[in-house]
C-alpha cells in the first residue's frame, strides 16, 4: 500500500506558485521523501528529493515540516508544462535485501492561462 | 546518448500468447524495474533488479517472469497466466536502489 496521501487534483494559474501538499504520517525516521511527475503517456521525471531539510534545486522546492508527516512541493512559477501528475513517494522496503519505490495515484495539476 | 531503451513503443498480441518487452540502459546503472500503469492509475511495481543475476518480485509479479543476465538489460515477459495484460508498462534504471529513477519512454501492450 502506498504510504502517501495526495489530493487527487489541483489547479493553478500560469505564472503563480503551484503549492502541491502530501502526508505521509507513518514515515520512518531514514525514509526520503521523493517527488516525480508525469505528463501523459511518457515515463515519470525525477523532481526532488530531502530527509529532513527544505530543498532547492532547478525545477522546484521542497519543504519538510518538522515532525516529518508532510511536505509540500512548490513549482515558483508554474507553466502550462507543468501540467501533470504528481508523485510523492517514500521508499518501501520490499524485502530484507531490497527498496523500491511505490507510486500512488499521484496528484492531476492542471495550469490554466 | 545515455538513457534507457523500451521496446516496442506498441504491441498487440493476441489472448494467450507470452510477450516478451525489452528495457536496455546504458547509463552503467545497477538496479533497474518495471512497472505496470492503467488508464488513470499510478504506477504499480512488477520486478526490481539490485543487481546482474538478482531480481525481486513487487506488488503484482503473478503472470510476469523478468531475467538479468546482463547489467545493461531486464527484459519482461508478460505470461498467457496474466489475466489482464494490456496496460502501459514502464522500465526504470538507478545508480543503485537509493538513486533517483530514470524511465524509459514505455511500451503500450493490446491483447486482442
Amino acid at each position: 500500500d502506498a504510504k502517501t496521501t495526495q489530493p487527487p487534483s489541483m489547479d493553478c494559474a500560469e505564472g503563480r506558485a503551484a503549492n502541491l501538499p502530501c502526508n505521509h504520517s507513518t514515515i520512518s525516521g531514514n525514509e526520503y521523501v521523493y517527488w516525480y511527475r508525469q505528463i501523459h503517456s511518457q515515463g515519470p521525471q525525477y523532481i526532488i528529493h530531502g530527509l529532513k531539510n527544505n530543498e532547492t534545486n532547478e525545477m522546484a522546492s521542497l519543504i519538510i515540516t518538522e515532525d516529518r508527516k508532510s511536505s509540500t512541493l512548490i513549482l515558483p512559477h508554474a507553466t502550462l508544462r507543468d501540467t501533470a501528475v504528481y508523485y510523492c513517494i517514500v521508499r518501501v522496503p520490499y524485502s530484507n535485501s531490497g527498496y523500491a519505490l511505490n507510486f500512488g495515484k499521484g496528484t492531476s495539476l492542471l495550469v490554466t492561462p | 546518448d545515455g538513457g534507457i531503451t523500451q521496446s516496442p513503443k506498441y504491441l498487440f498480441r493476441k489472448e494467450g500468447q507470452n510477450v516478451t518487452l525489452s528495457c536496455e540502459q546504458n547509463l552503467n546503472h545497477d538496479a533497474m524495474y518495471w512497472y505496470r500503469q492503467d488508464p488513470g492509475q499510478g504506477l504499480r511495481l512488477i520486478y526490481y533488479s539490485q543487481i546482474v543475476n538478482d531480481f525481486q518480485k513487487g506488488d503484482i509479479a503473478e503472470g510476469y517472469s523478468v531475467s538479468r543476465e546482463k547489467k545493461e538489460s531486464f527484459p519482461l515477459t508478460v505470461t498467457s497466466a496474466q489475466k489482464n495484460p494490456t496496460a502501459f508498462y514502464l522500465c526504470a534504471s538507478s545508480i543503485d536502489v537509493y538513486g533517483e529513477l530514470f524511465f524509459g519512454e514505455g511500451s503500450r501492450l493490446t491483447v486482442l
